[in-house]
């Protein structure tokens, strides 16, 4: 599976959108971009995921960028609950569905 | 409808005993995995199976046995329990292995070991 990379950190606004970015450079054509996150000491929290088109869905927005190797994760209206490690992870169709976390983004939510 | 439910929450053991860590998903989900979490890290994956009777090791089996005699439970074993195996323990299933599918977690088990 490729390699993917974020940032360590980044702050947010309550209210304001919030825009993730992940660069997977190395990504193949049968791998898609998930995300998911982590709420302090609870288990990981799936968002979202896609292949090659953009996709939304009630919590946030995948863009993926033509030639696929960045995205971004878009929360349109940070709330302090959306405070977490936000992790971006590809997988490929014949990786029996294991997933390699990297160290993830955590992204904080202030007043 | 329960989801992922993982049996103990917290368990502090002595260095050499045995333990073992339940799993239960009532999804009817083939695909169930289990990951570790260190302080600061992401998870990594220590043991999966794909099916009923099935396992297969993943990125940090050593110390670690598995069993999946049941579709819906799988079982984490430390048959002698050491001061590096202290970690959050983290069960999850996914409904087939497709990419296309999400994986569902529990919420944790917090094991020290002294």
């Amino acid at each position: 599976d490729a390699k993917t990379t974020q940032p360590t950190s980044m702050d947010c606004a309550e209210g304001r959108a919030a825009n993730l970015p992940c660069n997977h450079s190395t990504i193949s054509g049968n791998e898609y971009v998930y995300w998911y996150r982590q709420i302090h000491s609870q288990g990981p929290q799936y968002i979202i995921h896609g292949l090659k088109n953009n996709e939304t869905n009630e919590m946030a927005s995948l863009i993926i960028t033509e030639d696929r190797k960045s995205s971004t994760l878009i929360l349109p209206h940070a709330t302090l609950r959306d405070t977490a490690v936000y992790y971006c992870i590809a997988l490929t169709t014949d990786s029996w569905g294991k997933l390699q976390f990297g160290a993830g983004t955590q992204v904080v939510v202030t007043p | 409808n329960a989801g992922v439910t993982q049996t103990p929450k917290f368990r502090v053991l002595k260095t050499g005993q045995s333990m073992t860590l339940l799993c239960a998903q009532d999804m009817n989900h083939e695909y169930m995995y289990w990951y570790r979490q260190d302080p600061g890290m992401g998870l990594r994956l220590i043991h999966y199976s794909v099916g009923e009777g099935t396992t297969a090791k993943g990125e940090v089996p050593d110390g670690y046995n598995v069993s999946r005699l049941k579709k819906q439970n799988f079982l984490l074993g430390l048959e002698s329990a050491a001061p590096s195996q202290t970690s959050v323990y983290f069960c999850a299933s996914t409904l087939a292995g497709a990419s296309n599918q999400p994986q569902h977690f529990g919420d944790g088990t917090r094991l020290s070991i002294l």
